[in-house]
């Protein structure tokens, strides 16, 4: 079963900061997609990245995946309380079985 | 447009009761996901089927089963409830091995009293 380790499993930051969380593997991952979760909800998919060193853009929400397809990293600009949520890591897609990571925890304090 | 649906919302049973979950997916998706999200936790897979077969299981307890109708709709079945059995239980439906995404429904919050 290929891993997939997030960090930080909590952050709490203040409404207009930047921040990035974080989605390693030991694995190579074919691709890895990005979901956010609100709480009694299921996840809703955020992007999908596919290709080593590819960059995708969600209004302030930036994904990479990096070159070796064994990590991934999400950065949010200038935070905002909607923003609030959890996000998950998750991969590779397949008609089996999708793994999560532990998911962030991300509060955004107005 | 149509998304996952899964009934009930909110079920309270018994200790060593059954309880029946259901999922109808996203019409012409191929495969059908459950995954069991305990409160703070990642959701952790239990079973899928595609094209109605049983494609892969995870962490699934012998007391709980599943199947894929012929209508494309699943249902999870729970034996013998505990109390550890307590959790959101979601159903995520995909086309083409997930690679456009997993649509997850609300998900049927189980509590075992």
């Amino acid at each position: 079963t290929q891993l997939l380790e997030q960090s930080p499993q909590f952050l709490s930051i203040q409404e207009g900061e930047n921040l990035t969380v974080y989605c390693n593997s030991s694995s190579v991952f074919s691709s890895l997609q990005w979901y956010r979760q609100e709480p009694g909800e299921g996840p809703v998919l955020l992007v999908t990245v596919v290709t080593g060193g590819e960059v995708k853009k969600l209004k302030r929400l930036t994904f990479q995946f990096g070159d070796a397809r064994k990590d991934s990293s999400l950065h949010i600009t200038a935070a905002q309380p909607g923003d609030t949520g959890l996000y998950l890591c998750a991969g590779p897609p397949s008609t089996q079985k999708l793994v999560f990571g532990q998911g962030t925890r991300l509060t955004i304090n107005p | 447009a149509a998304g996952v649906i899964q009934s009930p919302r909110h079920l309270i049973k018994e200790k060593r009761e059954t309880a029946t979950l259901k999922c109808y997916p996203i019409p012409r998706h191929d495969t059908v996901y459950w995954y069991q999200q305990g409160p703070g936790q990642d959701p952790q897979f239990l079973i899928s089927f595609y094209e109605k077969m049983q494609s892969d299981k995870g962490s699934i307890p012998d007391r709980f089963s599943a199947q894929q109708f012929s209508d494309y709709h699943s249902e999870l079945n729970m034996s013998s409830l505990e109390l550890g059995d307590s959790a959101l239980y979601f159903c995520a439906s995909s086309l083409g091995g997930g690679r456009y995404g997993y649509t997850f429904g609300s998900g049927t919050r189980l509590t075992v009293v």
